[in-house]
């Protein structure tokens, strides 16, 4: 799976939108783009994934950019609920259950 | 979509005892996951879990210290075996279904 690259943290105004980066320039083909979110002393929680089209779902949008090197995970109107560690992975998906593998991610502070 | 329950929530062991983390699914699944996230650290995966065959485990982890039962397709345990401080993680099992992963609540796991 390729490596991704991500801000160790960010601040984000609570009911403004929250974009947070991803690096993933070795990213393959059949690779897809997830991100999950690690609320503090919770499992992670799926947000979103995407292939090469950019996608919208009711908790995020996901842009990814034509050459696939790199994606932004929108968070339209941030809460304080949203304040977590986010974490972009890259990950092939064959229809066969894979592991995951985390990097660092990045903590999204949102405050009023 | 997946619910997990995993048992214990928490604990505070003795140097050298064992811990048996249940973990359990509501639906069948194929591959179960452990997880285990040290304080302040990333996800790092331990094992992959098949029902009816043995675990596969990750570079770093080893089947006496961590073995795994998978008697069948909704149910795993992992053991954490031999004790150590350097144990003291939060450990948790996941599931894929689809293309999304999904994670128990975890373990908190305190060795003294």
């Amino acid at each position: 799976d390729a490596k991704t690259t991500q801000p160790p943290s960010m601040d984000c105004a609570e009911g403004r939108a929250a974009n947070l980066p991803c690096n993933h320039s070795t990213i393959s083909g059949n690779e897809y783009v997830y991100w999950y979110r690690q609320i503090h002393s919770q499992g992670p929680q799926y947000i979103i994934h995407g292939l090469k089209n950019n996608e919208t779902n009711e908790m995020a949008s996901l842009i990814i950019t034509e050459d696939r090197k790199s994606s932004t995970l929108i968070l339209p109107h941030a809460t304080l609920r949203d304040t977590a560690v986010y974490y972009c992975i890259v990950k092939g998906f064959t229809g066969t259950a894979s592991k995951l593998t985390f990097g660092t991610g990045t903590r999204l502070q949102v405050t009023l | 979509s997946a619910v997990i329950s995993q048992k214990p929530s928490r604990d505070i062991c003795q140097r050298g005892t064992s811990l048996t983390i249940q973990c359990q699914v509501d639906s069948q699944v194929t591959m179960m996951f452990w997880y285990r996230q040290q304080p302040g650290q990333s996800l790092t995966l331990i094992a992959t879990a098949n029902q009816g065959s043995e675990a596969t485990y990750e570079s770093g982890f080893v089947i006496d210290k961590f073995p795994i039962s998978r008697p069948n397709l909704t149910f795993s345990t992992l053991t954490v075996s031999n004790m150590s401080p350097e144990d003291s993680s939060i450990y948790l099992c996941s599931v894929e279904t689809g293309p999304e992963a999904f994670f128990g609540q975890g373990t908190r796991l305190t060795v003294v």
